[in-house]
């Protein structure tokens, strides 16, 4: 059974840049697209943006100018960059795997989530 | 951006009970409507994908319905395992949005 699972830095400062990862077992990395979503301690569900299995992303449109989203295939693990970080990109980041197009492109498996927390 | 709609926030509910939860679109969304259910300080899950397809090993208590803008989330008998909070997400055109979550408690 394919699993995710997220790794980051836990601790940002504001101002600088975020690097995740969210490393896959039980399966291929080119096999699938990925989603990387956000929920701020308390809130809701944010969904950042998706990578298919050809590289192709596609970015919500606030991130649009800060994020980066990449697949390496010979780590089998997806990456997220975030840049120009603030308070208000503290959150749980997760990763999740997409069933295809004709399965409505669903995340049905996530990773456990990594806490991150911008502050000074 | 399609704003996603779900009503109401939160419910109070017995074990046993019937429970709906809806999601309306601002605009149509054919059939891309996922249903996920997330507990306290865990990963959410997918319940149903599609708007009305069960994902393998999900309670059948479960079920969803709905189209174009309009949806439904049924809890048939309301298990103690339920008590959580429900969220539906859109994926007809990026970005893909989501509700902004029902918490389902107990009564």
């Amino acid at each position: 059974q394919m699993q995710l699972h997220e790794s980051g830095p836990g601790l940002v400062k504001p101002s600088e840049t975020l690097s995740l990862t969210c490393s896959v077992s039980g399966g291929a990395v080119t096999s699938y697209s990925w989603s990387w979503i956000r929920q701020p301690p308390g809130k809701g569900l944010e969904w950042i943006g998706y990578i298919d299995y050809s590289g192709n992303t596609n970015y919500n449109p606030p991130f649009n100018s800060r994020v980066t989203m990449s697949v390496d295939t010979s780590k089998n693990h997806l990456s997220l960059t975030l840049k120009s970080l603030t308070a208000a990109d503290t959150a749980v980041y997760y990763c999740a795997r997409d069933r295809p197009k004709w399965e409505g492109d669903a995340c049905d498996i996530w990773g456990q989530g990594t806490m991150v927390i911008v502050s000074s | 951006d399609i704003q996603m709609t779900q009503s109401p926030s939160s419910l109070s509910a017995s074990i046993g009970d019937r429970v709906t939860i809806s999601c309306r679109a601002s605009q149509t969304i054919s059939l891309y409507l996922n249903w996920y259910q997330q507990k306290p300080g865990k990963a959410p899950t997918l319940l149903i994908y599609t708007a009305s397809s069960l994902l393998s090993g999900v309670p059948s208590r479960f079920s969803g319905s709905g189209s174009g803008t309009d949806f439904t989330l049924t809890i048939s008998s309301l298990q103690p395992d339920d008590f959580a909070t429900y969220y539906c997400q859109q994926t007809y055109s990026p970005p893909r949005t989501f509700g902004q979550g029902t918490r389902v408690e107990i009564k």
